[in-house]
Order: C-alpha cells, then sequence, then structure tokens
C-alpha cells in the first residue's frame, strides 16, 4: 500500500533562517505532491503543487523540489518568519485517483 | 466566491445518538471528498462523491457511516450510533477537476465532533 512519511513531528527554528521539511514515500509513483498548511483549528489551506516532471516549483518565499528517483520531496521557507509557525502537511494523489493520502505532518515553530 | 462551508462547527452527541455534518462545496465544484482528523493523527480519507453518486467509499468504516451528495443541497456526512472513538474533527473537501492533469482540493473549516 502507498505510504507517505514526513521527517519530524516538529521543527524549531530562529526567525530569518530557511526551514527545511521533508516528505518520503513509498510503493509509488505519483504524478504529482501537493503541500499544505494547517493552522490549530482550522482546515489545511493548499500551498504548491509539483509535478514528477518539474524538479522545482518557488512561490514567494517557498519552494518545493520532487526526486522522483529518491521518493522524496523537500518543502524549503526562506527567511521564516513567526507567522510561518504552523503544520505543513504533503500529499499524493493515491493510485486510484480519487483522494489525497496525508502525511502525519511536521509542526513548525519559528522563534523570533 | 465563498470558501468550502462546513456545519455545524462543533457538535456533542451522546453515545448511540446520530450526528449529520454538512459540507456546502465551493461554487462550481462538483466533487466533494470527507476526510477525518483523530488526535495526534494526520488526515484520513474516508470517502469522495460527485452529484447523486458515490465514487469511492473504501476509507469509510462499513458500518454506522454513510455519505450522500444530493442533486441540490449539501453533501452530508451521517455517523448513526455514535460512540466515543468517533470523536475526531471531520473535514470536507471540494475541487472542481479531480485527477488528470493535477487538482487542487480546498477544505473547509471542518467539523468537531465530541462523543460523550
Amino acid at each position: 500500500s502507498q505510504k507517505i512519511e514526513q521527517n519530524s513531528e516538529a521543527l524549531n527554528i530562529q526567525e530569518g533562517k530557511t526551514a527545511t521539511l521533508t516528505c518520503n514515500y513509498t510503493n509509488y509513483s505519483p504524478a504529482y505532491l501537493q503541500w499544505y498548511r494547517q493552522d490549530p483549528g482550522r482546515g489545511p489551506v493548499f500551498l504548491l503543487l509539483i509535478r514528477e516532471n518539474e524538479k522545482e516549483k518557488r512561490k514567494e518565499r517557498l519552494k518545493v523540489t520532487f526526486d522522483t528517483t529518491l521518493k522524496q520531496s523537500l518543502f524549503h521557507i526562506t527567511a521564516s518568519q513567526p507567522a510561518d509557525s504552523a503544520t505543513y502537511l504533503c500529499a499524493l494523489l493515491n493510485q486510484a485517483g480519487t483522494a489525497l493520502i496525508f502525511g502525519k505532518g511536521t509542526t513548525l515553530s519559528v522563534s523570533s | 466566491n465563498a470558501g468550502v462551508m462546513q456545519n455545524p462547527r462543533h457538535l456533542v452527541r451522546r453515545r448511540g445518538q446520530e450526528a449529520r455534518l454538512r459540507c456546502s462545496p465551493m461554487k462550481g465544484h462538483s466533487h466533494v471528498y470527507w476526510y477525518r482528523q483523530l488526535p495526534e493523527e494526520g488526515l484520513k480519507f474516508m470517502v469522495y462523491l460527485q452529484k447523486e453518486n458515490i465514487i469511492d467509499e473504501s476509507g469509510m468504516p462499513k458500518e454506522r457511516f454513510s455519505a450522500e451528495f444530493p442533486k441540490e443541497g449539501p453533501s452530508i456526512l451521517r455517523i448513526q450510533q455514535v460512540v466515543r472513538g468517533d470523536s475526531a474533527a471531520y473535514f470536507c473537501a471540494s475541487s472542481s477537476n479531480p485527477g488528470g492533469d493535477g487538482e487542487t482540493q480546498y477544505f473547509g473549516p471542518g467539523t468537531r465532533l465530541l462523543v460523550l
């Protein structure tokens, strides 16, 4: 069955530093991978989608890479701010193409 | 353009009662997904519906749970005879173009169900 893992439950960094979050998957070759942000008590919010033929994608201070050989995606937030503190989820479309499979998330805390 | 709406935001039920969770997708979206998030766990897919059809219910427990998305009105997730283990946050998401070239799911704020 498809598995998706995010390497750490929590990540604490100083304001201004770059946060790097990791997402690994097994038993599957997805056509694309997505990253979402979830704040406490709220629903996930879509951030970025990267396709299998794209190595890297950027949006403002966010950057996502996708290595289909390593079966891994890295999510970077540059010049991090306390407002970036949240839980970040990676997600893959299941093989049936009917639903997203989510990792458990990494909770990022940015201290000033 | 209003986002995905869910109600109620919080629902308290006693064991054995029924819970009805409602979801109105974004305007123009005809695909609805329900997910459940248990404390300390990730989001788990439950069911995927299009208007009047259940496309994939592989993540939904076989008993006590049902879902519908009628031609008119919101999608409903129904839990009969609730038990304490049903306490969780239930999220609805909608999309306009699933599969194919890629798609984004837009999530609602969730309904937090507490079973006493």
